[in-house]
This record gives structure tokens, sequence and C-alpha cells, in this order.
């Protein structure tokens, strides 16, 4: 088992503040993506990042590969309510198998 | 375009019952997935299937059966259901883009076992 921790778990913040999501292997991962699931319904994939050390923006959100294609990181420059939601890494091991985090619940208060 | 589809959306079972839950996907993708998600927590892979005629046992396969007949439906078969498997699954369709795999979610089936 390939496994994914991120940190943290949970998070509340005010709306207007920066956050940083971590989401860390010892295994190494074809690439990595990141998920927000809101409740009820499924993850809704937000990017996929390929190439260690490679960056990708995405409005106010930035993610981040390791070099070592073990870990990443997520960032969300001043949040708002509508970023609250549950959010999963995933890396994609061997024989196309994804592997998720445990997940980090993000709650944005007005 | 439908996407993945999950039936049903809630059930639920006595301890032993049998039940199948369905997924169906309309966009012609070969790899197909099932997970487990329990409440707060990450997705955990069942089983999965490449394509048609081929499956493959994920992290937590027991008590669980899949048949993949065809490119369209990946059933996911509970023998005699335990309240262990009292959980929210998830269907899930990828394709390749030549550098990763793409995944797309059902809404889930939500599966109490009493």
């Amino acid at each position: 088992t390939q496994l994914l921790e991120q940190s943290p778990q949970f998070l509340s913040i005010q709306e207007g503040e920066n956050l940083t999501v971590y989401c860390n292997s010892s295994s190494v991962f074809s690439s990595l993506q990141w998920y927000r699931q809101e409740p009820g319904e499924g993850p809704v994939l937000l990017v996929t990042v390929v190439t260690g050390g490679e960056v990708k923006k995405l409005k106010r959100l930035t993610f981040q590969f390791g070099d070592a294609r073990k870990d990443s990181s997520l960032h969300i420059t001043a949040a708002q309510p509508g970023d609250t939601g549950l959010y999963l890494c995933a890396g994609e091991g061997t024989g196309n198998q994804f592997y998720f985090g445990t997940g980090t619940s993000l709650t944005v208060i007005p | 375009n439908a996407g993945v589809t999950q039936t049903p959306k809630f059930r639920i079972l006595k301890i032993g019952q049998s039940m199948t839950l369905q997924c169906t996907q309309d966009m012609n993708h070969n790899y197909m997935y099932w997970y487990r998600q329990d409440p707060g927590m990450g997705l955990k892979l069942i089983y999965y299937s490449v394509g048609a005629g081929i499956t493959d046992k994920g992290e937590v396969p027991n008590g669980y059966n899949v048949s993949r007949s065809t490119t369209e439906d990946f059933p996911l078969r509970l023998e005699l259901a335990a309240p262990s498997q009292t959980s929210v699954y998830f269907c899930a369709s990828s394709y390749g883009t030549g550098w990763a795999n793409i995944q797309y979610f059902g809404a889930g089936t939500r599966l109490s076992v009493l």
C-alpha cells in the first residue's frame, strides 16, 4: 500500500486568509492529483501534476509537485466561503491504481 | 453527456443480505474503479478494471466482487453484507492522456448495513 498523508486534517479560517495543505508520501508517483469534494457528492478533479518541481496555478489556487514526486502542496490565496470542502490528494501508482490521501476538511468563515 | 452514473443513491441492508451496486459510464473510458469512503476520510480502492474482461483487486477487496463484461458497466457485488461495509461507495472511470490518467467520479451510493 502506498500511503499518502495530508495535513492538516481540519482547517477553519476567516475569509481572506491564506492557507496551505500538504500531501506527503514515502512513495514515488507518476502523477499526483488534487480533488475537492462537497458533502453528498463525488470528488471533482482540480489539477494533475506530473513533473517533479512542477507548479500549476488555477485562479487563487497554486499546486506544487515535489522534486522527487513524493509530495505536493496546495496553497489558497484569499480564501472565500466557496472554497469550503474536503480536499483530497491522490497519487497514481503502478498498474493504473490511485492512492488517496486522508483528506483535509476546510471551512472558510465569512 | 451523463458521465458516470451510480444506482441506487441510498440503500439500507440487513446483515447477511446481498446487493449489487450499479455503475455505468458513457465516455468510452477503458479504466473503471470502485472506492469506499468512510466518514471524514479519503477513498480506498476496492477493485479496478483496465478494460472489459479484466479486473484486479485494490487495497480493500475482501467481501466484494466485481465483473466487467462491457466497457460501460462495472457492477460491485456484496454477497454477505456486514456492518463494516457501511460506507459511501464511489465509482470512477478514467482515460489516459499519455502522461496521466484523469478520473471522473459518480455521485456515490450511501450504504448502511444494520
